[in-house]
């Protein structure tokens, strides 16, 4: 595609349940990023990773977040047991093969509204 | 770690006139590269400008131009003749230099209203 996808737009869960959310990257970016921005904030990463493995994983919050890139394309990060403090835009980002161009390329993001 | 910090959360323009945002930032690294994206109401951020902190020459994209200054640690962007699609959030961005790929840190952003 065109530049980075990433669904849905929206979500609304209930406390204590389970969310994926899923990122597909430009193709032929091998780089990808998850942030997580909240209400009046500046994004935050999470999660980095280079193809298939995640190289730097430093700032997921705790153990019930988890993300994953199995073929190194699309991406799913994953929220387990929802807490209200989980809502949040979370945002997708892809870069170029190393070294070709420093900037990163983001998505629309997804709002996560966790009641 | 590295900091980005953003003093001014609102600023407002005249269409057509000049506005100036502020950013500043930590860092002990002599390689680095600094960004100023645009978020509009849609969420999606998009690259304004680029600058590469070994270059001494300040980056001008059209309209947008920075006002980089490595000692001070300062990295302002500069808005000429603005337009009413000009108004949105916009983030400072810090990335190192070092590695072949690494995270973003942004500052808390600047919202930015054009009026007529």
């Amino acid at each position: 595609g065109a530049g980075v996808s990433q669904t849905p737009s929206n979500k609304v869960t209930e406390k204590g349940k389970y969310v994926e959310l899923r990122c597909d990257p430009i193709s032929g970016h091998t780089a990808l990023y998850w942030y997580r921005q909240s209400l009046g904030q500046g994004p935050e990463f999470l999660i980095y990773f280079q193809g298939t493995g995640a190289a730097d994983d430093s700032g997921l919050p705790n153990d019930r977040f988890f993300a994953v890139r199995p073929e190194g394309s699309v991406s799913t990060l994953k929220i387990q047991r929802t807490e209200r403090g989980d809502s949040a835009v979370y945002l997708c980002a892809s870069t170029t093969p190393p070294d070709e161009r420093p900037e990163q390329f983001f998505g629309p993001g997804t709002r996560l509204t966790v009641l | 770690a590295q900091t980005v910090t953003q003093s001014q959360p609102e600023m407002s323009v005249q269409e057509a006139e000049t506005v100036t945002l502020s950013c500043t930032y930590d860092t002990s690294e002599s390689d680095y590269y600094l960004f100023w994206y645009k978020q509009p109401p849609s969420r999606q951020m998009i690259l304004v400008i680029r600058q590469e902190a070994y270059k001494q020459q300040n980056a001008t994209e059209n309209r947008f131009s920075v006002n980089f200054q490595k000692a001070a640690k300062s990295f302002s962007l500069k808005i000429s003749d603005s337009q009413l699609g000009d108004a949105a959030m916009y983030f400072c961005a810090y990335r190192s230099g070092t590695g072949t790929a690494s995270k973003l840190t942004f500052g808390t952003g600047t919202r930015l209203q054009v009026t007529l």
